[in-house]
């Protein structure tokens, strides 16, 4: 079974500063790691993926993650925070060769003017 | 605006009615997802289908919840003698051919159900 967790259900930056959004996974084999953004009464909108490679991805926005193997964890992370940024943040997780996409339950970021 | 389209955004109905969405997938992509998401809860995976074959259901799909993807386009999920439980999101995400590519997600169908 598959398995993601979000350890904060929200996180308090001032802008300007920077984030992290916390995400670990379980998963048999290789995964597939998402993030993923969600602003109210919306859809999810992608923000990064991991497949393989570099341990550091870069996604939209300035978001960018690490993977990190032997801690099982993804953590979303940007250099300088945004008042624009706040919202809700999924981290998700496919194991290679399935399909079954499994999300965390959320990070809401809120960013202090 | 993902290209991902579904209907209707809202609807509102009496416990017991039925209901029916509609999902227009992005036109290339063979894979489509229903996904229910109620309030502080990430997503909760309900069905996949490649095509028009319905491969993968989860458990929280009772016999009250039926989805099809005739001839591999458009997708409708349909749930009868709804309950208050039932109140949420649902969500649809297409995902183009490959091993490693991103979901694309649609804006959501919000239920009510009074």
């Amino acid at each position: 079974a598959q398995s993601v967790a979000q350890p904060e259900d929200q996180v308090n930056v001032a802008e300007g500063n920077p984030l992290t959004v916390k995400c670990t996974y379980s998963v048999s084999g290789n995964p597939y790691l998402f993030w993923y953004v969600q602003y109210p009464n919306r859809g999810l909108q992608f923000l990064l993926k991991y497949i393989t490679g570099d341990n550091l991805v870069k996604g939209s926005y300035g978001f960018e993650a690490e993977f990190n193997k032997s801690q099982t964890s993804f953590h979303l992370k940007k250099p300088s925070a945004l008042v624009s940024d706040s919202a809700l943040y999924f981290c998700a997780v496919r194991p290679g060769g399935y399909q079954k996409v499994t999300f965390g339950t959320g990070t809401k970021l809120q960013v202090i003017p | 605006d993902t290209g991902v389209s579904q209907n209707p955004r809202h609807k509102i109905t009496k416990r017991g009615q039925n209901v029916t969405f509609r999902c227009d997938p992005i036109s290339e992509h063979n894979r489509l997802y229903w996904y229910r998401q109620t309030l502080g809860q990430g997503p909760e995976f309900l069905t996949y289908f490649q095509n028009e074959a319905q491969l993968e259901k989860s458990r929280l799909l009772s016999d009250r919840f039926s989805a099809e993807r005739p001839k591999g386009s458009f997708s409708t999920l349909e749930i009868q003698r709804t309950e208050q439980g039932d109140s949420a999101m649902y969500l649809c995400a297409s995902i183009p051919t490959g091993e490693s590519t991103e979901a694309f997600f649609g804006q959501g169908t919000r239920l009510t159900v009074v």
